[in-house]
C-alpha cells in the first residue's frame, strides 16, 4: 500500500495565521489526493480532491497544491472554526490516509 | 440533504461476528458507490471496504479481506458490513460514506459521512 506522511503532526497557531500542512506519498500518485478536516467526535469532512479542487461549500481560504509525491494544504487566514485535525488521503489504488495534523490554538 | 445513519456497533469477543448497517436518505442511493471507513481510538481513518453503485464490484483492504463482506440493497437504500473472525485490532468507530464526486464511479473521494458506530472487540 502507498504510505502517506504528514508534517507537522501538531501545529500551534493563532487566528489570522497562514498555515501550511505537507503530505508526502511513498510513490508517485499523480494528483490523486484529497484533504479532510475532522473535529473531535465528528466524522471527517471532505475539503479538497484531485489535490486542488475545492469541495462545494468549503471556504476559499483553503487551498491545495502539489502532484507526484508532495502535496500541501494551506489555510490563508486561520479562523476559530479551523482548529481541528487534518488528514490527507490518496486514491491511486486502495485508498490510504495520512497520520494527521492537529491544529491547535496558540 | 444527504443523511447516512449507521447502526449495529457493540462489544464483541474476538473471533465472533457482527453486522453493521447504514441507512441512506436524501439522494439517489443506487447512483453512488459506498464505502466503510473505520477509525481506531486516537488514530487516523482507515479505509475498510467499498462497493460499486450497482453492487457488482467489491473492494477490500488487505487487513479485512476474507473476513469482512460489504453489500448493499438498493431497493432499501441500505449498506451493510458483515464482519467475521473479529480481532482486537478491528476496534474503532465505523463510518459509512458516499463516494460522491461522480455518480456511477468509484473514485474514493468521500463527500458525505454518517455519525459512526462504535465496535469494540475485547474478551
Amino acid at each position: 500500500d502507498i504510505q502517506l506522511t504528514q508534517s507537522p503532526s501538531f501545529l500551534s497557531a493563532s487566528v489570522g495565521d497562514r498555515v501550511t500542512i505537507t503530505c508526502r506519498a511513498s510513490q508517485d500518485i499523480s494528483r490523486y489526493l484529497a484533504w479532510y478536516q475532522q473535529k473531535p467526535g465528528k466524522a471527517p469532512k471532505l475539503l479538497m480532491y484531485v489535490a486542488s479542487t475545492l469541495q462545494s461549500g468549503v471556504p476559499s481560504r483553503f487551498s491545495g497544491s502539489g502532484s507526484g509525491t508532495e502535496f500541501t494544504l494551506t489555510i490563508s487566514s486561520l479562523q476559530p472554526e479551523d482548529f481541528a485535525s487534518y488528514y490527507c488521503q490518496q486514491v491511486n489504488g486502495n485508498p490510504t490516509f495520512g497520520g494527521g495534523t492537529k491544529v491547535e490554538i496558540k | 440533504q444527504v443523511q447516512l445513519v449507521e447502526s449495529g456497533g457493540r462489544l464483541a469477543q474476538p473471533g465472533r461476528s457482527l453486522r453493521l448497517s447504514c441507512a441512506a436518505s436524501g439522494f439517489t442511493f443506487n447512483n453512488y458507490g459506498m464505502t466503510w471507513v473505520r477509525q481506531a481510538p486516537g488514530k487516523g481513518p482507515e479505509w475498510v471496504a467499498a462497493i460499486s453503485h450497482d453492487g457488482s464490484h467489491e473492494y477490500y483492504a488487505d487487513s479485512v479481506e476474507g473476513r469482512f463482506t460489504i453489500s448493499r440493497d438498493n431497493s432499501k437504500s441500505s449498506l451493510s458490513l458483515e464482519m467475521n473472525g473479529l480481532r482486537t485490532e478491528d476496534t474503532g468507530v465505523y463510518y459509512c460514506a458516499r463516494d460522491g464526486i461522480e455518480p456511477w464511479s468509484t473514485l474514493y473521494y468521500f463527500d458525505s459521512w454518517g455519525q459512526g458506530t462504535l465496535v469494540t472487540v475485547s474478551s
